[in-house]
């Protein structure tokens, strides 16, 4: 079945560091991959997107490229601001007929940025 | 903002009572979704709606039930709860396949 792998967190940066959070995904159609991003105490926001390989998902200074021959969607960003700090989570929807649309998630990575 | 209401937000509630969350829209989506939320799993996906009365299990189903009788309606009941339901509820809807899903913003419940 469908699978994601993110990165083992906690992850602690100083503002202005440059940000790196893995992704590796398994599935068996041609998925679409998320990150999501949830700030404390609130719901998910979808980060950004991409739909078929070599896309680029960009917003808010956050990119991801899909990379369908590593099967990776690693987020990141040049400069981090404390206002990032949250948890991200990679995420991918199959484009199989029986799966609804449904989203798979990776386990989450809690992103701290200090000042 | 999606227009996605979930109530209760925030639930104590003792093992073995049934509870009812519910997941309100109002943007007329036909796809639902009741994920939950724990640490070291990311969210995991409950059940799924793909039309009025038309509904699905997830992966993690066991011990729930939904129900849908109206587009903007989304049930979620824990039967009889247990301390290992205590987590975070997300509901989601989607326009159609392949479209993004929005989340609502989370009920927290806690079965003592």
């Amino acid at each position: 079945g469908d699978s994601v792998t993110q990165m083992e967190g906690p992850v602690t940066l100083s503002e202005e560091a440059c940000l790196t959070i893995n992704c590796t995904y398994t599935a068996t159609g041609y998925p679409s991959l998320f990150w999501y991003v949830q700030y404390p105490g609130e719901g998910l926001q979808l980060l950004l997107k991409a739909t078929k390989a070599d896309d680029k998902g960009s917003n808010k200074g956050f990119e991801a490229t899909y990379r369908k021959e590593t099967t990776s969607f690693h987020l990141e960003k040049g400069s981090v601001q404390v206002s990032d700090s949250a948890v991200y989570f990679c995420a991918l929807q199959d484009d199989g007929g029986t799966s609804y649309g449904k989203l798979t998630f990776g386990q989450g990575t809690i992103l701290t940025v200090h000042p | 903002d999606a227009g996605i209401t979930q109530s209760p937000r925030h639930k104590v509630t003792e093992t073995g009572t049934p509870v009812t969350l519910r997941c309100h829209q109002t943007e007329n989506h036909r796809y639902m979704y009741w994920y939950r939320q724990d640490p070291g799993h990311g969210l995991r996906l409950i059940h799924y709606s793909y039309g009025v009365k038309d509904t699905d299990k997830g992966e993690v189903s066991d011990g729930y039930s939904v129900s849908r009788s109206k587009t903007e309606d989304f049930l979620l009941t824990l039967e009889s709860a247990t301390s290992s339901q205590t987590s975070v509820y997300f509901c989601a809807i989607s326009e159609y396949l392949g479209n993004t899903i929005y989340f609502g913003e989370g009920s927290w419940l806690t079965v003592v």
